[in-house]
């Protein structure tokens, strides 16, 4: 049973069109999170959700939008798609925001603009 | 000073030997430090984690040395074996903040 799925797994699309990355957690946990992973493997936060609440925006272009219907999910949507979005997309989630809190990410999301 | 450096960015060693990866962080206020394992196609999971009132942990071949008055920590993994080849990410952290997380490191055992 996956504790944090996100779908699709793969997705390839052409410049200017926008699309969607669902994710849910049957962890219970309050805090979810969207990371970005480029080509060269690092991992930069751009959402974090607690409760439904967005909590931290990091500076990330407002083409992208995060929308939580509830606690377990947390969607990402992307417009205008740029050929620099191009990268792995990990949504993630932990029981509270920082400390010595676990986060688990799901199997990450490939998007490819071409 | 949220920042969080890590080296080496790749590393190669023989099946057997024992890699060493450091990192290093800037803010004091920093109190848990994970380490987070990353195999190809995957995304990263929580390998082992460490608070600074210790100065090491062992979770079977994988130890954690820190260093709280140089502000670094580093990942030692004994009897390396070609299964642990994967991306390793140090990451800090402190209550109600995000995550930092360091570059990564690819490490390969080669058998």
């Amino acid at each position: 049973d996956t504790a944090v799925s996100q779908t699709p797994k793969y997705l390839v699309t052409q410049m200017g069109n926008d699309k969607s990355i669902k994710c849910e957690q049957n962890l219970g946990h309050d805090t979810m999170y969207w990371y970005k992973q480029d080509s060269k493997k690092f991992l930069k936060i751009m959402f974090s959700y607690n409760n439904k609440e967005l909590i931290i925006n990091e500076t990330v272009p407002n083409r992208f939008s995060p929308k939580s219907p509830d606690k377990a999910h947390l969607n990402l949507h992307i417009n205008s798609l740029e050929l620099g979005d191009s990268a792995v997309y990990f949504c993630a989630s932990s029981f509270s925001l920082g400390g010595g809190n676990t986060i688990y990410f799901g199997e990450g999301s490939w998007l490819t603009v071409v | 000073q949220q920042q969080v450096k890590q080296s080496p960015q790749s590393l190669i060693v023989q099946k057997g030997g024992i890699p060493i990866i450091n990192c290093a962080y800037e803010n004091t206020a920093f109190d848990y430090f994970p380490w987070y394992q990353q195999f190809p196609g995957k995304g990263p999971a929580l390998l082992i984690a460490i608070r600074p009132d210790v100065s090491e942990k062992k979770e079977g071949r994988f130890t954690i040395s820190f260093n709280k008055s140089a502000k670094q920590f580093s990942l030692h993994i004994m009897d390396s074996q070609p299964g642990d080849s994967a991306t390793y990410f140090c990451a800090a952290s402190k209550r109600g903040q995000n995550f930092v997380f360091g570059p990564g490191t690819r490490l390969s055992v080669l058998p």
